[in-house]
């Protein structure tokens, strides 16, 4: 099956700082991936919408110059949360598709952030 | 309130037994995916189904759709330690690409 990565796997930073994760698919390309954010013992919450070319597309609530969006090329997203505070702290997936409409969306191994 | 529900939230079920899970929706589904969560790991897909009355298997596990597109079931054989985890369906409004997800069953199975 398709397979995507997520760099880094756990990351821990200070209050204020930045923090960039990246979504590569592997072995295929993806024109569109998503963004999600995840507490502990909740679901998924689709945080945004990242077209490879254009502006990423952001969920209701989420703030765009809070959560950065690059889709830079078909296989690698990335997310940037700028000024981290606490409260950012938490499980963040993304996931690609393979094209198309309805396509299954395969999922990262996600990225803990621990902001202190 | 939630537009795709889950039921039950949890689940301990003794090793061998059979289980069911529940995703419920108040819409129509384009598509429903199933998907697995080891706690603090990305999420492992499991089953698509698209077909009102679909039904797919894979080893010990059967998800079905059923013929209105509003519910899906998942349905574990003989359960074992190693479907421990979290599952969670998601579904396909038919508006986006988007998924929307329920809220997940954390399923124990001891032995």
């Amino acid at each position: 099956g398709a397979v995507v990565s997520q760099h880094p796997s756990r990351v821990i930073c200070k209050s204020g700082t930045s923090v960039k994760i990246e979504c590569r698919s592997l072995d295929f390309q993806a024109t569109t991936m998503f963004w999600y954010r995840q507490f502990p013992k909740q679901s998924l919450m689709l945080m945004a919408t990242s077209n490879e070319g254009s502006k990423a597309t952001y969920e209701q609530g989420v703030e765009k110059d809070k959560f950065l969006i690059n889709h830079a090329s078909l296989t690698l997203s990335t997310l940037t949360v700028t000024s981290a505070h606490p409260e950012d702290s938490s499980f963040y997936i993304c996931s690609a598709g393979t094209g198309g409409p309805r396509e299954t969306q395969y999922f990262g191994p996600g990225t803990r952030l621990l902001v202190l | 309130s939630q537009e795709l529900e889950q039921s039950p939230q949890s689940l301990i079920v003794q090793e061998g037994k059979n289980l069911t899970i529940n995703c419920t929706s108040s819409k129509t589904l384009y598509g429903l995916y199933w998907y697995k969560q080891k706690y603090g790991e990305g999420l492992i897909f499991l089953m698509m189904l698209q077909k009102g009355g679909e039904e797919k298997s894979h080893e010990k596990i059967t998800a079905k759709l059923d013929e209105k597109k509003q519910q899906s079931s998942l349905h574990i054989t003989a359960s074992q330690p190693s479907h421990a985890g979290i599952y969670l369906c998601g579904a396909d409004m038919g508006n986006t690409d988007k998924l929307i997800f329920g809220t997940g069953t954390r399923l124990q199975v001891f032995p």
